[in-house]
C-alpha cells in the first residue's frame, strides 16, 4: 500500500522551462510534507517542506503548492537548470513523537541544456 | 550531510550470510533511521531508534535486526541474508522526534547479495 503516491516516474525539461513533480497522500494524520532531491551516488538532502496549514511555499526557484481538500501537494523548480537534474522524492510525516517518513517512489529530472 | 558517515560503502556477500552496516553520527542526534532504497519504492524505513538501547520497526523489518548501544552508532544487521536484500541502504537522523525537525541522510551502502 502507497501511502504517498508521486508522479510522473521520470521527467525531461528544457533549461529555463517549469519542472512540475505532482504527489498525493490518503492519511490526513499526515502533518509536514518535505521534499528530498538526490544526486547520484549521495544520500537524499532536504530541499523544502510545507505544513498543511499554508498553502503554498517558495524558497527561491522552488515552490510547494499543497492543496489539503484534495491531498494533493507538489514541487514547481522554475528556470530549471541543467544542475536540478536529480532524483527527487516527495514525503510525508506523521505528527507524534517518531518522525517517521513516508515516502514517494521517487522522479528522476534530466534537464536538458 | 551532518556528520553522518557508512560502513561499508559498497559490499557483495552470498546468501545465508551475515552481514552488518554501521552507522556513524557526530551530531548528538537522539533519533536514528534505516532506509533501502529501491527502484519503484522509493525510500522505506527498516528500523529506527529513540534512544540509546531504544529501537522499533519500522514497514519493512523482516529478516533486519538493528542495535544503538551509544548515541552515535546505529547497526543494522542482516541475520541471514537474501537477494531479495540487495538494495542501497540509507542511515539518517535528527535531533528529535518533532515531525518538523530535518532528518539528515548518511552517503548510503551498496549491498549486493548473490
Amino acid at each position: 500500500q502507497q501511502q504517498v503516491k508521486q508522479s510522473p516516474q521520470s521527467l525531461i525539461v528544457q533549461k529555463g522551462g517549469i519542472s512540475i513533480i505532482n504527489c498525493a497522500y490518503e492519511n490526513t494524520a499526515f502533518d509536514y510534507f518535505p521534499w528530498y532531491q538526490q544526486f547520484p551516488g549521495k544520500g537524499p538532502a532536504l530541499l523544502i517542506a510545507i505544513r498543511p496549514d499554508v498553502s503554498e511555499k517558495k524558497e527561491g526557484r522552488f515552490t510547494i503548492s499543497f492543496n489539503k481538500s484534495a491531498k494533493q501537494f507538489s514541487l514547481h523548480i522554475m528556470d530549471s537548470q541543467p544542475g536540478d537534474s536529480a532524483t527527487y522524492f516527495c514525503a510525508a510525516s506523521r505528527g507524534g513523537a517518531t518522525n517517521k517518513l513516508i515516502f514517494g517512489t521517487g522522479t528522476l529530472l534530466a534537464v536538458q541544456p | 550531510d551532518a556528520g553522518i558517515t557508512q560502513s561499508p560503502r559498497h559490499k557483495v556477500t552470498e546468501t545465508g550470510t551475515p552481514v552488518t552496516l554501521r552507522c556513524h553520527q557526530t551530531e548528538n542526534h537522539r533519533y536514528m533511521y534505516w532506509y533501502r532504497q529501491d527502484p519503484g519504492h522509493g525510500l522505506r524505513l527498516i528500523h529506527y531508534s529513540y534512544g540509546v538501547k531504544d529501537t522499533d520497526k519500522g514497514e519493512v523489518s523482516d529478516g533486519y535486526s538493528v542495535s544503538r548501544s551509544k548515541t552515535e552508532d546505529f547497526l543494522l544487521t542482516l541475520e541471514s541474508a537474501t537477494s531479495s536484500q540487495t538494495s542501497v541502504y540509507f542511515c539518517a537522523s535528527t535531533s528529535s522526534g518533532s515531525s518538523t525537525d530535518t532528518q539528515y541522510f548518511g552517503p548510503g551502502t551498496r549491498l549486493t547479495v548473490l
